[in-house]
């Protein structure tokens, strides 16, 4: 399959942890975004890498998140003392000059 | 600034009828518009695209979606409703002016229910 993967699908935590997720974008993509979506909403975004380069960051992203994409390919983002607010469907996409392709998502359940 | 609405939380239809799923958007240029499909625990899957050209397009599964600048709208329509159509759809707007930001916004989501 040579779409956008994101690992793990699912994660329980405890309040107060940090969980890290991960994204592989579709190899020739350049662009990747996080987004966040809860219920009945549609994607947050969260941040934009072109390339290895965070381009962009939702000024809504507390200093409790981070994101990287080291070498232009895979990403991780990074929660960090999570809350139960954070609960929600972390998605990831990745794109060339059009449409983005979006993974399948990580559900995040902090208790 | 780019927005997009969608004034509907819920569209029903009934199975081989028509169905229209509404989207407005506000750029300060010309805009990119998409139109997205999400199953249930799943992320979103892309079903067209209008960048510039006719303003009718067409996309997957016998969807379409008719550009209209005068009234900043892209409404998605297919001809004749599945059940299996029944899932959320999202509409999202990128602005094409110079120094537009690369970040689709994304409208609230519409959820279409489709009847047997």
């Amino acid at each position: 399959d040579t779409g956008v993967s994101q690992n793990p699908r699912h994660k329980i935590t405890k309040r107060g942890q940090n969980v890290t997720f991960r994204c592989d974008p579709i190899s020739e993509h350049n662009r990747l975004y996080w987004y966040r979506q809860t219920l009945g909403q549609g994607p947050e975004f969260l941040t934009y890498f072109q390339n290895e380069a965070q381009l962009e960051k939702s000024r809504l992203l507390s200093d409790r998140f981070s994101a990287e994409r080291p070498k232009g390919s895979f990403s991780t983002l990074e929660i960090q003392r999570t809350e139960q607010g954070d609960s929600a469907m972390y998605l990831c996409a990745s794109s060339s000059e059009g449409e983005q392709f979006f993974g399948p998502g990580t559900r995040l359940t902090v208790l | 600034a780019q927005s997009v609405a969608q004034p509907e939380d819920q569209v029903n239809v009934a199975e081989g009828n028509p169905l229209t799923v509404k989207c407005t958007y506000s750029v300060s240029g010309n805009p990119y518009l998409f139109w997205y499909v999400q199953y249930p625990n799943r992320g979103l899957q892309f079903l067209l695209k209008y960048i510039t050209g006719d303003n009718l397009v067409k996309g997957s599964y016998g969807f379409e979606a008719e550009f209209n600048k005068s009234q900043t709208s892209f409404h998605l329509k297919k001809p004749s409703a599945l059940v299996s159509d029944s899932a959320l759809y999202f509409c999202a707007v990128r602005d094409r002016a110079k120094g537009g930001s690369y970040i689709p916004t994304f409208g609230r989501g519409t959820s279409l229910i489709v009847h047997p």
